[in-house]
């Protein structure tokens, strides 16, 4: 199985709201990511989990909170979305050894909308 | 600052056509290379990667790219390209030493007349 799976595909929220991407792999890879990405721009690293512990904060706002409750799952809980921080949210996993990073394996993505 | 550059934002090309698409990066220390694509419609995949060894890398569906370490290159080549082939397609770049970062260029439009 060299399936990420995301839930759910899309999501539209108010500013107020609390919501949360889920993110699912079977591969055994010790690292997943977040990402985010904007309509014709790359993607942009968020976080990295290893080891199921937080590895990078790319300086992202607090309203984007990540957890990673084992090994196979990552949680992205969002509360206070700006309308800016509309975009895909994809999720990305891969070997977890540190030196030797191997290809990552994405997600659909959540096709995020905040009103 | 670590970065890539693609250098071709948009590429047309008609069946049978030839394709080459540069990609630059700006990075210090020993690096881990890749293309990914994204079908209309579909999720980010690997389409190849270096790592060590051979500078010239074959990867899925008949492509191939070259590490050139002197030029900071990693061009992605197919001699013959098909209308399934439109897609947009991602150079990308971690540090070995680096851990997880991974830098993505801007991204390749690429449309192919059938």
């Amino acid at each position: 199985d060299t399936e990420v799976t995301q839930t759910p595909k899309h999501l539209v929220m108010g500013m107020t709201n609390k919501k949360s991407l889920k993110c699912e792999q079977h591969m055994g890879h010790r690292a997943m990511y977040w990402y985010k990405q904007k309509a014709k721009k790359p993607p942009e690293l968020m976080f990295v989990y290893s080891y199921e512990k937080l590895s990078i904060n790319e300086s992202v706002p607090s309203r984007f909170s990540p957890e990673c409750p084992n090994s196979s799952l990552l949680n992205l809980h969002l509360h206070a979305l700006q309308p800016e921080d509309s975009a895909l949210y994809l999720c990305a996993s891969s070997h977890g050894r540190t030196g030797l990073t191997y290809e990552q394996y994405f997600g659909p993505g959540t096709r995020l909308t905040v009103t | 600052a670590q970065s890539v550059s693609q250098h071709n934002h948009h590429v047309i090309l008609s069946e049978a056509a030839s394709l080459e698409l540069g990609c630059n990066y700006s990075y210090g220390g020993t690096v881990n290379l890749f293309w990914y694509v994204q079908y209309p419609g579909q999720h980010l995949q690997l389409l190849l990667k270096y790592f060590s060894g051979d500078p010239l890398v074959k990867g899925i569906k008949g492509f191939e790219a070259e590490f050139i370490k002197s030029k900071f290159s990693f061009n992605l080549r197919k001699p013959s390209v098909q209308w399934s082939d439109t897609a947009e397609y991602f150079c990308a770049v971690n540090s070995r030493t680096g851990g997880f970062k991974t830098i993505f260029g801007a991204g390749t439009r690429l449309f192919v007349k059938a």
